[in-house]
């Protein structure tokens, strides 16, 4: 089985602009959620999808907004880019549903870097 | 507000030692998991524990749910250059809390 993509792997933007990120999951995951990490501040959890649904949300400001398609598939996008955005952003799929639904497995990421 | 708190925050060995890492919360959990996160590249899932006692191990890893469901350990045996890495844990409990990690390296 293929595993999580995430395109691109790096990108320099620059500040004001916006980005958009993309993930494919595991064949058969419909949950696709969207992390930040940073050195400081460790993992962060912005959004679940399922189902093309937001079914979570962590607690970050609007500008960072997500999609899922019915193929599962996602974008995350983040608009008018700040220097504090710069991170990597992490993709993990999951079953959605069922025991251990919530294992997750993570693409490789995208290393964003707001200029 | 549910926390974990990994303990120690940076550990450094030589190959051949062993080693325990801490996953520490106030907050009960349904169940807890481990991940390794290798420099560049997305968390990988290395185990999950859901009975409290629980001990499951991995070749030379042993994980360890605590009795009450609000800690978990991680212990390395001998551990080696290849095992170097950052140590996420995250608690479930209707969400993935996740704890800041143990960043570890194994000298050769």
């Amino acid at each position: 089985k293929a595993g999580v993509t995430q395109t691109p792997r790096y990108l320099i933007k620059t500040r004001g602009q916006q980005v958009t990120l993309s993930c494919s999951p595991i064949s058969g995951h419909r949950s696709v959620s969207w992390y930040q990490q940073t050195p400081g501040q460790g993992l962060q959890f912005l959004f679940e999808y399922f189902s093309e649904t937001q079914r979570n949300k962590g607690n970050f400001p609007g500008r960072f907004s997500g999609r899922q398609f019915s193929n599962s598939r996602s974008e995350m996008n983040v608009s008018t880019l700040e220097l504090g955005d710069s991170a990597l952003y992490l993709c993990a799929s999951s079953l959605g549903f069922g025991k251990f639904s919530y294992e997750q497995y993570f693409g490789p990421g995208t290393r964003l870097t707001v200029t | 507000t549910q926390l974990l708190e990994q303990s120690p925050q940076f550990l450094s060995i030589q190959e051949g030692e062993n080693l325990t890492v801490y996953c520490n919360s106030s907050s009960v959990f349904s169940s807890l998991q481990w991940y390794r996160q290798e420099p560049g590249e997305g968390p990988v899932l290395l185990v999950t524990v859901v009975t409290g006692g629980e001990v499951k191990k991995l070749k030379r890893l042993t994980f360890q749910f605590g009795d009450a469901r609000k800690d978990s350990s991680l212990h390395i045996t001998a551990a080696q250059p290849g095992d170097t890495g950052l140590y996420l844990c995250a608690g479930y409990n209707r969400k993935l809390i996740w704890g800041l990690g143990t960043s570890l390296a194994v000298n050769p």
